[in-house]
């Protein structure tokens, strides 16, 4: 347990569905990220907040859809996805900056069919 | 963003024996982070390794940032099973942090 939860831990979705991944942390940090790991590709960068407030979306297409209520919990939420949007979608949270490192949740396994 | 090179892709070595990975850039680094991945599971913070020629030592992992902030390296000594696991580095650039594609280490028994 790193202190990022992420729920659910797997999920399968037809293209047609909506759903959304959740994150949650109580380290004390005001800033929290999505990435997205697929096979054989770097981790990209999707989006980051600071004090709740968006501070980048990195080209994301507009079917995935963040929210940041608060500083301990973002979500993702998800439509009309694509079979290659199947990942692993992963959560991180950190003090601003990054000199401290990012603290990651579990992740969600994503499979689109 | 500079783009990160990490070598090997892939390194399958026997319990006992040591290893070396590399990170390297065409551009100076701010500073540079590890991280291990293990199946199922997200990337943990291993270093932050932030001034050129720095050595850091964590165990049996060994940190080393290149005099140029341009390369680091990884080298683990007698390395175990448990330390099988993608190993990524992350260059770190105010808000953002930025991975290579990870050296994926099986250390078998």
């Amino acid at each position: 347990e790193t202190g990022v939860t992420q729920t659910p831990r797997h999920l399968v979705m037809g293209m047609t569905n909506k759903k959304s991944l959740k994150c949650e942390q109580h380290l004390g940090h005001n800033a929290m990220y999505w990435y997205k790991q697929s096979a054989k590709k770097p981790l990209e960068l999707m989006f980051v907040y600071n004090f709740k407030e968006q501070t980048e979306n990195n080209s994301v297409p507009s079917r995935f859809s963040p929210e940041c209520p608060n500083s301990s919990h973002l979500f993702l939420h998800l439509h009309t996805l694509q079979p290659e949007d199947s990942a692993l979608y992963l959560c991180a949270s950190s003090h601003t900056g990054t000199r401290l490192g990012y603290t990651f949740g579990s992740g969600t396994r994503l499979t689109v069919v | 963003t500079q783009l990160l090179e990490q070598s090997p892709q892939f390194l399958s070595i026997q319990e006992g024996e040591n290893l070396t990975v590399y990170c390297n850039s065409s551009s100076v680094f701010s500073s540079l982070q590890w991280y291990r991945q293990e199946p199922g599971e997200g990337p943990v913070l291993l270093v932050t390794v932030v001034t050129g020629g720095e050595v850091k030592k964590l165990k049996r992992l060994t940190f080393q940032f290149g005099d140029a902030r341009k390369d680091s390296s990884l080298h683990i000594t007698a390395a175990q099973p448990g330390d099988t696991g993608l190993y990524l580095c992350g260059e770190t650039s105010g808000s953002r942090l930025t991975f290579g594609e990870g050296t994926q280490l099986t250390v078998n028994p």
